[in-house]
């Protein structure tokens, strides 16, 4: 089957704005998990779901992040008032459960000019 | 919070030759994992490492996990271009589901 999709893959905007990065995890997965990668480094958690609720949103870095699962599949991470320092790439993952391997899609690559 | 500190930072050897990355923790890995990342990818698995002093291989890659369960080398033999890409450390810390990731080897092979 399909792996992790993510839409867009590029996604240019400009300081202040808001987006929506999309998340379509692999059918089945009840865990999806947000990370951001910025340049030169390893993947920073976010948020993790457990069918629709945040099981842990430690990794939001303030109140202008935030995701949603509404219906336990899809997942939006949105991102108000967006400043340079979000520009990164932003990675789901998804896995059977909470215990399993988690499984990356390629990514949205944001840049706030 | 667990610090993963991985080394070198980025590798360029010739293809043929063998090498060796390092990830060391603050604490004690819970779950140890290795990913590699390619170029517009997501990281994917390449092993988990458990128990202290396990030696995991993966065709050419050697996985070492330390006794102390708190450092871990990953050997290539003969490295390909292949090979080529980001080689992540990470972490279930204290058991939690995030994970948490080393900065990362970034290894170039030359033909």
């Amino acid at each position: 089957g399909a792996g992790v999709s993510q839409t867009p893959s590029n996604k240019v905007t400009e300081k202040g704005k808001y987006v929506e990065l999309r998340c379509d995890p692999i059918s089945g997965h009840t865990a999806l998990y947000w990370y951001r990668q910025s340049l030169g480094q390893g993947p920073e958690f976010l948020i993790y779901f457990q069918g629709t609720g945040a099981a842990d949103d430690s990794g939001l870095p303030n109140d202008r992040f935030f995701a949603v699962r509404p219906e336990g599949s899809v997942s939006t991470l949105k991102i108000q008032r967006t400043e340079r320092g979000d520009s990164a790439v932003y990675l789901c993952a998804s896995s059977l459960s909470s215990d399993n391997e988690q499984f990356f899609g390629p990514g949205t690559r944001l840049t706030v000019l | 919070t667990q610090l993963l500190e991985q080394s070198p930072q980025f590798l360029s050897i010739q293809e043929g030759e063998n090498l060796t990355v390092y990830c060391n923790s603050s604490s004690v890995f819970s779950s140890l994992q290795w990913y590699r990342q390619e170029p517009g990818e997501g990281p994917v698995l390449l092993v988990t490492v458990v128990t202290g002093g396990e030696v995991k291989k993966l065709k050419r890659l050697t996985f070492q996990f330390g006794d102390a369960r708190k450092d871990s080398s990953l050997h290539i033999t003969a490295a390909q271009p292949g090979d080529t890409g980001l080689y992540l450390c990470a972490d279930r810390f204290q058991g939690a589901q995030k994970l948490v990731f080393g900065q990362g080897t970034r290894l170039t092979i030359n033909p």
